[in-house]
């Protein structure tokens, strides 16, 4: 199985920050890396796809980027609505398997 | 619009099955496969299998094979989980969620709204 890796786990920060949040692939997975968001008593919501393309109605305030193994979500002028935990996903292959989460904290 | 509506709450004692129900509506029931994936309490994010909403092929994870079963059922467009022989460990919300290709990669686009199953003696 291909393991997923998270860093950091949570952070804390303010309004109108850039953050930025990392995952890690076991082995190569190309490019086939999905981001998701998900607030308390809520599924987890689509943001990112193929590492880098924007799903369809999420802000253009966050972007992904990677390739290979290495991938970044970055969030630029976090809002209040970005408070949640961020998951990152691989469909490379079965089983599916998704990082440990990133809690995203209001400092 | 695209919804997936899952059946409600269940508690099971250990050793019993749970079966949840996840209906799709706003789409073409066949075209899209079906995935199911669970969270424990403060936990993350585990998946449990697929299935092909068109000809019902499966494939499930290693840890839940012989333990679980995915259906459906297309003359009212709903998808079933079933998990047998349950432990505490079970205890979680289980989501359906549809399986996408954009741009020739897969992806999880709609979700259901999960469905807390408790297991407790």
């Amino acid at each position: 199985d291909i393991q997923m890796t998270q860093s950091p786990s949570s952070l804390s920060a303010s309004v109108g920050d850039r953050v930025t949040i990392t995952c890690r692939a076991s082995q190569t997975i190309t490019r086939n890396l999905n981001w998701y968001q998900q607030k308390p008593g809520k599924a987890p919501n689509l943001l990112i796809y193929g590492a880098s393309s924007l799903q369809s109605g999420v802000p253009s305030r966050f972007s992904g980027s990677g390739f290979g193994t290495d991938f970044t979500l970055t969030i630029n002028s976090l809002q209040r609505e970005d408070f949640a935990t961020y998951f990152c996903q691989q469909s490379y292959s079965v089983p599916r398997t998704f990082g440990q989460g990133t809690r995203v904290e209001l400092k | 619009q695209v919804q997936l509506v899952q059946s409600g709450a269940e508690v099971k004692k250990p050793g019993a099955s749970v079966k949840v129900s996840c209906k799709a509506s706003g789409y073409t029931f066949t075209t899209y496969w079906i995935h199911w994936v669970r969270q424990a309490p403060g936990q993350g994010l585990e998946w449990l299998g697929w299935i092909d909403t068109k000809n019902g092929a499966t494939n499930y994870a290693q840890k839940f094979q012989g333990s679980v079963t995915m259906t459906r059922d297309s003359s009212i467009n709903t998808h079933y989980m079933e998990l047998r022989r349950l432990r505490s460990e079970d205890t979680a919300v289980y989501y359906c969620t549809r399986g996408v290709l954009l741009s020739g990669r897969g992806a999880f686009d709609f979700w259901g709204q999960g469905t807390m199953v408790t297991v407790s003696s």
